[in-house]
């Protein structure tokens, strides 16, 4: 099935640092969504993309579709503690596959006091 | 706008007996989705509803099943339950099938024991 490479796995920032993470396939993606997923809690919708070279904000979260449709990437800016959590890339298989939502393994992000 | 609900949040079963999950959808989404995740395997999906019907179906055994009502509420069902089979549990809902926006609920945490 699909894979999405999420990267990296784990960060250890302070607080206050700007974040960067990104996903990539290899295949091509119309749609790319962004999750944060609190421990005991389920993913909560982020930011959503449509149209490859696509750049949204919600808040100090800022997110782009990759060029190539391969690829997107999230951004958060002047991180604080609530940042901490699991952040995961998703999209629809393309082509319309019947395995619901590809998601990433997840960016781990720890802000270290 | 009420988001997504499921219950139980917490269920502790034995190996052998089985369970039933629900899960009600935004008001006015008529997709379903239901996902399993481990710690090992990540999110993976399970399978679809959309109008009472199973649209599509991940690689799990037939243990696994599920049902949608007329009101688009959905329960998933597992028999003979097995260790491997604890995980976090999530649903999530869409306006379409295959939605590409699915906003998931809170999960049901299941320990088979």
């Amino acid at each position: 099935g699909q894979q999405l490479n999420q990267s990296p796995q784990s960060m250890f920032i302070q607080e206050g640092e700007d974040v960067s993470m990104n996903c990539t396939s290899s295949s091509i993606f119309n749609t790319w969504l962004w999750y944060k997923q609190d421990p005991g809690e389920g993913p909560v919708l982020l930011i959503a993309l449509y149209k490859a070279g696509e750049l949204t904000s919600n808040g100090r979260l800022t997110a782009q579709f990759g060029i190539t449709r391969k690829d997107s990437f999230l951004n958060i800016s002047a991180s604080i503690p609530s940042d901490v959590g699991i952040y995961f890339c998703a999209g629809p298989p393309p082509g319309g596959g019947a395995d619901g939502l590809t998601f990433g393994k997840g960016t781990h992000l720890i802000i270290q006091p | 706008k009420a988001g997504v609900t499921q219950t139980p949040r917490y269920l502790i079963k034995t190996r052998g007996q089985q369970v039933t999950l629900s899960c009600s959808p935004i008001s006015g989404h008529r997709s379903v989705s239901w996902y399993q995740q481990t710690p090992g395997q990540g999110l993976q999906f399970l399978f679809e509803y959309f109008s009472e019907t199973q649209r599509n179906k991940g690689n799990f055994p037939g243990r696994f099943s599920g049902r949608q009502f007329s009101n688009s509420r959905s329960e998933m069902n597992v028999s003979t339950l097995e260790l491997g089979d604890s995980a976090l549990y999530l649903c999530a809902s869409s306006l379409y099938p295959r939605g590409e926006t699915q906003y998931f609920g809170p999960g049901t945490r299941l320990l088979v024991l």
